[in-house]
């Protein structure tokens, strides 16, 4: 079952724009992830935010959380060429045995034009 | 560098062949992850292993069955394959909770995927 459902399933910008992708999810959470995917390849962890905090920053990416309306945003500022790629958020939850299992969402698809 | 990896990045099969995909990694982790994925549907689990022999399944197990002898080594069976299986494979891995019984989804490492097409 999807819990995160990111917003826009597609995004086209230029270089040195800033790319806003959005999720949201249904269930209360531990942790919420990001992850990219370049085409047809594994994907790669990008951040993680705790329940607890709010905002988080990796380099050129920025990440927010709001657990009172269930939703995440990231942004990649002065986004490059090389950042065109689908990403996912995934929320991480305890179940029993606590075995870490993420549910994924669909993906947004993030075209940057030099 | 760690690294997770998978048998092959491109498989063609016939329908009603077994079908083995073997992922392997090198970071000692407890669980163990498959994953098909498929335009507009994301990421959908098939099985998962917390530890070796141990197996759960996820949401769409039906048709496949995996096997964990050693901790290194997770396995995707497609016992008799057909063409609605034909998909990208994802394998991952992560570390468990631990003793701090520390809960919530620990960041997951995947593997390059596999495509692989049923005729």
């Amino acid at each position: 079952s999807q819990q995160g459902e990111e917003d826009p399933q597609a995004l086209s910008i230029q270089e040195g724009e800033n790319a806003t992708m959005n999720c949201s999810y249904k269930t209360s959470i531990n942790n919420l992830q990001w992850y990219r995917q370049n085409s047809g390849r594994g994907l790669v962890h990008l951040i993680l935010i705790r329940s607890n905090e709010r905002e988080k920053h990796s380099g050129r990416l920025r990440v927010t959380l709001d657990t009172s309306k269930k939703s995440s945003s990231l942004l990649i500022t002065a986004s490059r060429a090389a950042d065109t790629a689908s990403y996912f958020c995934a929320t991480g939850d305890f179940f029993s045995g606590g075995y870490n299992k993420l549910i994924f969402g669909a993906g947004t698809r993030l075209a940057v034009h030099p | 560098d760690v690294k997770v990896t998978q048998s092959s990045r491109y498989l063609v099969k016939r329908t009603g062949e077994k079908v083995f995909l073997e992922c392997v990694q090198d970071m000692d982790h407890e669980n163990m992850f498959w994953y098909r994925q498929d335009p507009g549907l994301g990421l959908r689990l098939i099985y998962f292993s917390y530890d070796v022999k141990m197996k759960e399944k996820g949401d769409i197990p039906e048709g496949y069955s995996v096997s964990r002898e050693k901790k290194e080594r997770f396995s995707l069976i497609l016992e008799s394959a057909s063409t609605n299986q034909t998909s990208m494979y994802l394998c991952a891995s992560s570390r468990g909770p631990g003793t701090s019984g520390r809960a919530g989804g620990n960041e997951q490492f995947f593997g390059p995927g596999t495509r692989l097409t049923v005729l």
